[in-house]
């Protein structure tokens, strides 16, 4: 089993919907989780922290942490072209090690 | 306020020789990591510094070292290159206690 596992995509949306991505982890003590955005060719961009169970949102951003199914979620609304990209889920596990997932492809439908 | 920065950009190296990459971190944060990225996986964990200290470290040989110096900076060394070592190299910083971590560029390197 993969640490931290997400669909790899692609996840295609219409302009203007809402895009769910989704990861699970398997590590039970980890403590912080974190979506990038990942444009090809460039770094990946920190878009969303989240520490705590329940939902936090930023923009047209919310993360979603459930800790005792061990799954965390991003929800982007009024998806936009421009949001084409690899969303990677990433978690903190205690012991200064971050694992990255594979990331998920989002394409945005004009 | 000065993001991560990393140099070079790009590198061509041939089998078995050695690499030197280097990486400034955001003001103000004092921790920095080390990533591979191959082409289509997220990026893989190699180590990290803080007070120039390597406190954790990834699935990597031991071909793969580093170094953080006085003010922050750090460097990745690669020896013995492997064909398999062509990657984007991503640095992070962050500062202690503050678990957020931030990007530099990267550097592409290609083995040959």
């Amino acid at each position: 089993q993969k640490e931290v596992e997400q669909n790899s995509g692609p996840l295609s949306v219409p302009e203007g919907a809402i895009a769910s991505l989704n990861c699970t982890y398997s590590d039970r003590v980890s403590q912080s989780f974190f979506w990038y955005r990942q444009y090809s060719g460039k770094s990946p961009e920190l878009i969303m922290s989240i520490y705590s169970n329940g939902d936090k949102e930023d923009g047209r951003f919310t993360a979603q942490l459930n800790k005792a199914s061990q799954y965390v979620s991003l929800l982007i609304r009024d998806s936009q072209p421009s949001d084409s990209a690899t969303y990677l889920c990433a978690v903190f596990s205690g012991t200064y090690k971050y694992i990255f997932g594979t990331g998920t492809r989002l394409k945005v439908l004009a | 306020d000065a993001g991560v920065t990393q140099s070079p950009t790009h590198l061509i190296k041939t089998r078995g020789q050695q690499v030197t990459l280097r990486c400034s971190p955001k003001s103000g944060h004092d921790t920095v990591s080390w990533y591979q990225q191959a082409l289509g996986q997220g990026p893989q964990f190699i180590f990290q510094y803080y007070e120039e200290e390597e406190r954790q470290r990834g699935n990597f040989p031991d071909r793969f070292s580093g170094h953080q110096f006085p003010n922050y900076s750090s460097e990745l060394n690669v020896n013995a290159l492997l064909l398999g070592d062509s990657a984007l190299y991503l640095c992070a910083s962050s500062l202690q206690g503050v678990w957020e971590q931030y990007f530099g560029p990267g550097t592409r390197l290609t083995v040959t």
